[in-house]
């Protein structure tokens, strides 16, 4: 079974900076785009960010571009969201999640999730 | 408030059969395939329906999908107990070149 994990979320202050890393061993991170997904806490699900396999290319939704930088490291299997200025509205679980294995990704299709990992920002 | 419209939520008795739509416009739905997610309560969202109307390994017969022009409809026959979790559709928009998800819909079983 396919496990993407999570790591590196926790509570912040208002305006400061946090990378999350996904990791996983059973699956070869460099054939997908890569995207991050997050949920505010009792609300919906809201696309942030997706790469290229090569890294050379990301999208981002319109409220974190700037402050937010996806990045990955294929010789690690690994993929990373860094988070600058961060608000209150930043907060929420953030999932990594596989995307398209093609060279371009015009569709939102996970097969593979990971389990979340919590941001909180608050003062 | 998303781009993409669903309804809040829908309810029926087991056995019966709902149906989710999403409405969106021409520079996502309409123009971009549209995949479906299942979230249970506390967990991560699981893929139900990916290019409009395929289902994965693993996804029951009993879910379908559909696409007409900028709308799609997700829909559950034969209600069980455990299909209650939101339900959301997603899709790309080429006009703002971003992933966008649906508001999310609760399914509810009487």
């Amino acid at each position: 079974e396919v496990r993407l994990v999570e790591s590196g979320g926790g509570l912040v202050q208002p305006g400061g900076s946090l990378t999350l890393s996904c990791e996983t061993s059973e699956f070869t991170l460099s054939n997908y785009w890569m995207s991050w997904v997050r949920q505010a806490p009792g609300k919906g699900l809201e696309w942030v960010a997706h790469i290229r396999q090569d890294g050379n290319e990301q999208h981002y939704v319109d409220s974190v571009k700037g402050r937010f930088t996806i990045s990955r490291d294929n010789a690690k299997n690994s993929l990373y969201l860094q988070m600058n200025s961060l608000r209150a509205e930043d907060t929420a679980v953030y999932y990594c999640a596989s995307a398209c294995s093609g060279p371009s990704c015009t569709k939102l299709q996970s097969d593979y999730w990971g389990q979340g990992t919590l941001v909180t920002v608050s003062s | 408030q998303s781009v993409l419209t669903q309804p809040p939520s829908v309810s029926a008795a087991p056995g019966q059969k709902v149906t989710i739509p999403c409405s969106g416009s021409s520079s996502n739905i309409g123009s971009n395939y549209v995949s479906w997610y299942q979230q249970l309560p506390g967990t991560a969202p699981k893929l139900l329906i990916y290019e409009n109307n395929k289902r994965p390994s693993g996804t029951p017969g009993r879910f379908s999908g559909s696409k007409s022009g900028t709308s799609a409809t997700l829909g559950i026959t034969g209600l069980q107990t455990g299909d209650e979790a939101d339900y959301y559709c997603a899709t790309w928009d080429h006009n703002v070149s971003a992933g966008l998800f649906g508001g999310g819909t609760k399914v509810t079983v009487l």
